[in-house]
């Protein structure tokens, strides 16, 4: 199994451009996460998906969107990049759902991202 | 959900026992204490979650006090691979959400 899988994984931008962060997940589970790790700094939720077709802000949800287009996949999108933007992305997913409510979440390697 | 507080680094020597102390002095009631570890150029990696006293695998043991305001992640006889930084956040039962402090950076010696 790959487990969640992050798309790209290195990409550099220029200040103003627009950008997508894919996510899939093949554990079949029904809640999604998008983190933001800057240096030295633990992680910090963005965007989350409880369930297919809802999405809830995170603590840090400026400057960000998200799709949660399939139960699979979780899409974070950066219209208008900035250098504070500057980080490491994780996606994470975790059961949930009829699995019961204390499951762990599993996370992708990471897309690091630099804004010039 | 409440932040936590662990100590900033560690160290240790193959062999030992380590134990990592989490503080979350405002732990609500429904709030699970979950443990990960992270490698560089990593996810982070589930470890053990509990809710009170002693909880044990594999790996770890995680021993929560009566009054729940903080947690002790042991790990037996570490290794170099155990070199990591280890987070200790809250997940509400409810909300299902993460929220990391800083966590402790242990580096294992020879």
């Amino acid at each position: 199994n790959a487990g969640v899988t992050q798309t790209p994984k290195f990409q550099v931008l220029k200040t103003g451009q627009s950008m997508t962060l894919q996510c899939a997940q093949d554990m079949n589970h029904n809640s999604m996460y998008w983190y933001r790790q800057d240096p030295g700094m633990g992680l910090r939720l963005i965007y989350y998906s409880a369930s297919e077709g809802t999405t809830d802000k995170g603590e840090v949800p400026n400057g960000y969107n998200v799709s949660r287009l399939n139960k699979r996949e979780f899409s974070l999108r950066l219209e208008s990049a900035a250098p504070s933007q500057t980080s490491v992305y994780f996606c994470a997913s975790s059961g949930g759902g009829q699995r019961g409510p204390n499951q762990p979440q599993h996370f992708g390697d990471g897309t690091r991202l630099s804004i010039l | 959900l409440a932040k936590t507080t662990q100590p900033i680094s560690m160290d240790s020597y193959e062999g030992q026992e380590v134990n990592i102390t989490c503080s979350h002095n405002n732990i609500a009631t429904n709030d699970y204490i979950t443990w990960y570890q992270q490698f560089p150029s990593q996810g982070p990696r589930f470890i053990i979650q509990g809710y009170k006293t002693k909880v044990t695998n594999e790996v770890a043991s995680l021993f929560i006090p009566a009054d729940r305001k903080s947690s002790t992640l042991s790990l037996p006889r570490v290794s170099l691979s155990d070199t990591a930084v280890y987070y200790c956040p809250l997940m509400n039962t409810g909300f299902q959400k993460l929220v990391f402090g800083t966590g402790t950076r242990l580096l294992v010696s020879p």
